[in-house]
């Protein structure tokens, strides 16, 4: 096991919900990226999150939205779901900062149906 | 703008024979890392290995190997000896650190099967 932890593991929302997913991260690291992973393909990096601030942001539309908490632990937040938003949602957590290779620490995932 | 190639959607391999899934990348940056993830039917990510573009040597991670041949811009993850429990979705990908942030741009994956 990474000590990455998301919830919910599964979750069904309709089209034009709002939701958020949550992720702790391991103890020590200070980055914390989602990912989305559509059925049969690659992750899709959305954003990453270091000390608190975005640092970095992939081709997501504005209705994804993040926070990381003084914790380090993080959400996602999605508005005005559609229905391309089924997927599974990997958080994953690092440490930052220079010199780090990127390795990242994954979670589970979690798995969200839009209807 | 970074891209990984995996050209095998599904393989099968005879356990506890060695299996080579193949991964190609572009970039333009001259200083990137190249990993190998593995996800099981549970959905985690597992970490398996790391290649950064300036090592020298191939990378070694117990049974896992990755040849990494920077001329022609491969990143093969070889598996030794496999196991029944390495039938998994195995993911090449790669960052660059230009920026601040270590994004990881992945393959689209290659299903491995472990035969008994």
């Amino acid at each position: 096991e990474t000590g990455v932890t998301q919830s919910p593991t599964h979750l069904i929302k309709t089209r034009g919900q709002q939701v958020t997913l949550r992720c702790s991260s391991q103890s020590g690291h200070n980055t914390v990226s989602w990912y989305q992973q559509a059925l049969g393909q690659g992750p899709q990096f959305i954003f990453q999150y270091y000390r608190e601030e975005e640092n970095g942001r992939g081709n997501f539309p504005p209705r994804f939205s993040g926070l990381q908490f003084p914790n380090y632990s993080s959400e996602l937040n999605v508005n005005a779901l559609e229905l391309d938003d089924s997927a599974l949602y990997l958080c994953a957590s690092s440490l930052g900062g220079s010199g780090s290779t990127g390795e990242l620490f994954f979670g589970e995932g979690s798995r969200l149906t839009v209807l | 703008a970074q891209k990984i190639t995996q050209t095998q959607p599904g393989m099968f391999v005879q356990e506890k024979e060695a299996v080579t899934l193949d991964c190609t990348y572009d970039t333009s940056d001259p200083s990137y890392g190249l990993f190998w993830y593995k996800q099981p039917s549970s959905g985690e990510m597992i970490f398996l290995i790391y290649q950064g573009s300036y090592d020298q040597q191939n990378a070694t991670e117990g049974r896992y190997s990755l040849n990494f041949q920077k001329a022609r811009k491969s990143a093969n993850l070889v598996i030794s000896a496999s196991q029944l429990g390495d039938s998994a979705m195995y993911f090449c990908a790669m960052t660059d650190f230009s920026g601040s942030a270590r994004q990881l741009t992945f393959g689209s994956g290659t299903q491995l099967t472990v035969l008994p």
